[in-house]
């Protein structure tokens, strides 16, 4: 059980475009899903915080206007990167929690995004 | 400010050999310590560890965790080229979020 899955898995596209990003957990209701990003050879970066049917919290120098998140059910949450730009380019991971988080995070799959 | 650092940041190693992976983490509101292996895609979950001196086993890995001197040792026995990965700490905090470590890379060659 406890499995999240992420869809596409890769996207490639041209920089002013948007990007959506979808994070589906499986057989559990997620009621806390979170949105991190990593950079090659970086750690893992929490970009925000999402509940479902409420507005995301989002970490200290993540701009929520290019950021877009919608928790719109306990088992969906997306994230969509407006105009997106070659800085943009990296490898986002979501994780869903039936509760409010910390340890009981699963993981999905991640999607590279590039932006040329 | 909080903060999780891992040492080494790259270690190589051939196999059949023992390594120790660190970690320490100044963070407030501090809960647990978790580790993670990532082969290319999401984490998976190893330990978690929420008191001091207890270690954790899993076949040739293990973890120990030190409160009073904020860290926590990873050590996998007789590595094998499977184990060649990211080896990821995190804390996890009050607020329920988890914060990572900068990760060692570790590569075991035959």
């Amino acid at each position: 059980g406890a499995v999240v899955s992420q869809h596409p898995s890769w996207v490639i596209c041209k920089s002013g475009t948007s990007v959506k990003i979808e994070c589906r957990s499986l057989d559990f209701q997620a009621t806390t899903m979170f949105w991190y990003r990593q950079f090659p050879k970086q750690s893992l970066m929490l970009m925000a915080t999402s509940n479902e049917g409420s507005k995301a919290t989002y970490e200290q120098g993540v701009e929520k206007d290019k950021f877009l998140i919608n928790h719109a059910s306990l088992t969906l949450s997306t994230l969509t990167v407006t105009s997106a730009h070659p800085e943009d380019s990296s490898f986002y991971i979501c994780s869903a929690a039936k509760d409010r988080g910390g340890e009981t995070q699963y993981f999905g799959p991640g999607t590279r995004l590039l932006v040329l | 400010e909080d903060k999780v650092v891992q040492s080494p940041l790259s270690l190589v190693v051939h196999e059949g050999d023992t390594v120790t992976l660190n970690c320490s983490y100044e963070v407030t509101n501090f809960r647990s310590l978790l580790w993670y292996k990532q082969e290319k895609k999401a984490p998976t979950f190893l330990f978690m560890l929420t008191s001091s001196g207890i270690e954790k086993k899993s076949g040739r890995l293990s973890s120990i965790l030190d409160k009073k001197e904020l860290f926590s040792i990873l050590n996998i026995t007789a590595t094998q080229t499977g184990d060649s990965a990211v080896y990821l700490c995190a804390v996890s905090t009050q607020t329920d979020k988890l914060i990572f470590g900068t990760g060692t890379r570790l590569q075991v060659f035959p």
